[in-house]
């Protein structure tokens, strides 16, 4: 079935790297994506990456797919503590697309 | 409105109840989603809706959920014989390019089941 898998918590120091991982299962998904949530706001797109590319960078975002073992990855550079939110990858499934969610890494960022 | 508006923001009901949320989707966004998220997880699917019709609602736990878009714009989730294990937060998205999935969401209806 349809499975999403991320670790539950990441604490970086300010100004760090962050990496963020997820694994997913269908292998048809057409589209991998990151979604940010901060307390009290709706979710929000952070980015996405066709299936049939590596890699895509967005001024400090870096997102990895590994088609083969089925692994995604969102690296941020220069972690501030703006960026401290839960973080969710998504794969698109079925016919219509609908997008299943993983369970979310809390991002912790010290100062 | 500019994004996605949902209300009530809060509902606090009694198990056995009968609860309304309501979705109000940025203008011209076809596609329409509920999900639902339980505390300390991700959003989980509930329905998808191309314009008045539901494409997919292979997330509906049971048959007390049932969700209308009646013009093809707002929705309307539908709870009946509310139960504790209910309590989440009910969130809609539209969209409006269904191929790249990009989902503009809500902030979400805050459900708690007494």
């Amino acid at each position: 079935g349809e499975d999403v898998e991320q670790s539950l918590f990441l604490s970086v120091r300010e100004g760090d790297s962050s990496v963020i991982n997820c694994t997913y299962t269908d292998s048809s998904s057409t589209y991998l994506y990151w979604y940010k949530q901060e307390p009290g706001a709706g979710l929000q797109l952070l980015t996405y990456i066709f299936s049939n590319m590596d890699m895509k960078q967005d001024q400090r975002l870096t997102v990895l797919l590994n088609k083969k073992d089925k692994h995604l990855s969102l690296r941020i550079a220069d972690t501030q503590t703006g960026d401290s939110a839960i973080y969710f990858c998504a794969e698109t499934s079925g016919a219509t697309n609908k997008l299943i969610f993983g369970t979310g890494t809390l991002l912790a960022v010290q100062p | 409105g500019a994004g996605v508006s949902q209300t009530p923001s809060n509902k606090v009901t009694e198990k056995g109840k009968y609860v309304e949320l309501r979705c109000d989707p940025i203008s011209g966004h076809t596609a329409l989603y509920w999900y639902r998220q339980s505390l300390g997880q991700g959003p989980e699917f509930l329905i998808y809706f191309q314009g008045t019709g539901a494409a997919d609602d292979s997330g509906l736990p049971n048959d007390r959920f049932f969700a209308v878009r009646p013009e093809g714009s707002v929705s309307t989730l539908k709870i009946q014989r509310t139960e504790r294990g209910d309590s989440a937060v009910y969130l809609c998205a539209s969209s409006v390019d269904r191929v790249t999935g990009e989902l503009f969401f809500g902030e979400g209806s805050r459900l708690t089941v007494l």
